[in-house]
């Protein structure tokens, strides 16, 4: 079973609409949990971070976390192209580890 | 602008040469990692330095060794490298331990090897 595994997409959604990211990992010790956005050729940039249960809101973006579950998702409100990339879902302490990541396509 | 900075951004070598990776970060982070990514493909964990030392090495073939100077500084020393070692290779600090961790990414070095 792999550590961190994701919804592989690709997803298409329409401007404005709401994405939905999922996520599960296996480590029922990760205490971290994080959402970076990967452009095409470029570095990921961290997104969002999660550290307890529940749902944590930054602007459009929602990240929530079950840890009963081992569940980790992001939603993206009001979608807009500039949103077009691949996410990367990743569990920290110490290792940092990645899923496989979702393309995500928003069409105008 | 990033704190964390990868040099060069590209580079191209011959399965011959000796060439080396610099990563440098102004975050005051204790922990810093290397990572390998291939196209279409997730970042790949090489190598983890937590205060200055090796703390883990994800099975990393020798002909990539590398070495942290001090808490600001990562290197990764390439040798006899392979076409296929051809890559994006990522720098990204953090602090150690297990909550507080957002790890920052640098820009990358694109790698080619011919």
């Amino acid at each position: 079973q792999k550590e961190v595994e994701q919804n592989s997409g690709p997803l298409s959604v329409p401007e404005g609409a709401i994405a939905s990211l999922n996520c599960t990992y296996s480590d029922r010790g990760s205490q971290s949990f994080f959402w970076y956005r990967q452009y095409s050729g470029k570095s990921p940039e961290l997104i969002m971070s999660i550290y307890s249960n529940g749902d944590k809101e930054d602007g459009r973006f929602t990240a929530q976390l079950n840890k009963a579950s081992q569940y980790v998702s992001l939603l993206i409100r009001d979608s807009q192209p500039s949103d077009s990339a691949t996410y990367l879902c990743s569990h920290g302490g110490g290792k940092l580890i990645f899923g496989q990541g979702t393309e995500l396509s928003v069409k105008p | 602008d990033t704190e964390v900075t990868q040099t060069p951004k590209h580079l191209v070598m011959g399965m011959t040469n000796k060439k080396s990776l610099k990563c440098e970060q102004h975050m005051g982070h204790r922990a810093m990692y290397w990572y390998k990514q291939k196209a279409k493909k997730p970042p790949e964990l090489m190598f983890v330095y937590s205060y200055e030392k090796l703390s883990i090495n994800e099975s990393v073939p020798s002909r990539f060794s590398p070495e942290c100077p001090n808490s600001s500084l990562l290197n990764l020393h390439l040798h006899a490298l392979q076409p296929e070692d051809s890559a994006l290779y990522l720098c990204a600090s953090s602090q150690p331990g297990q909550v507080n961790t957002e790890a920052f990414f640098g820009q990358g070095t694109r790698l080619t090897v011919v």
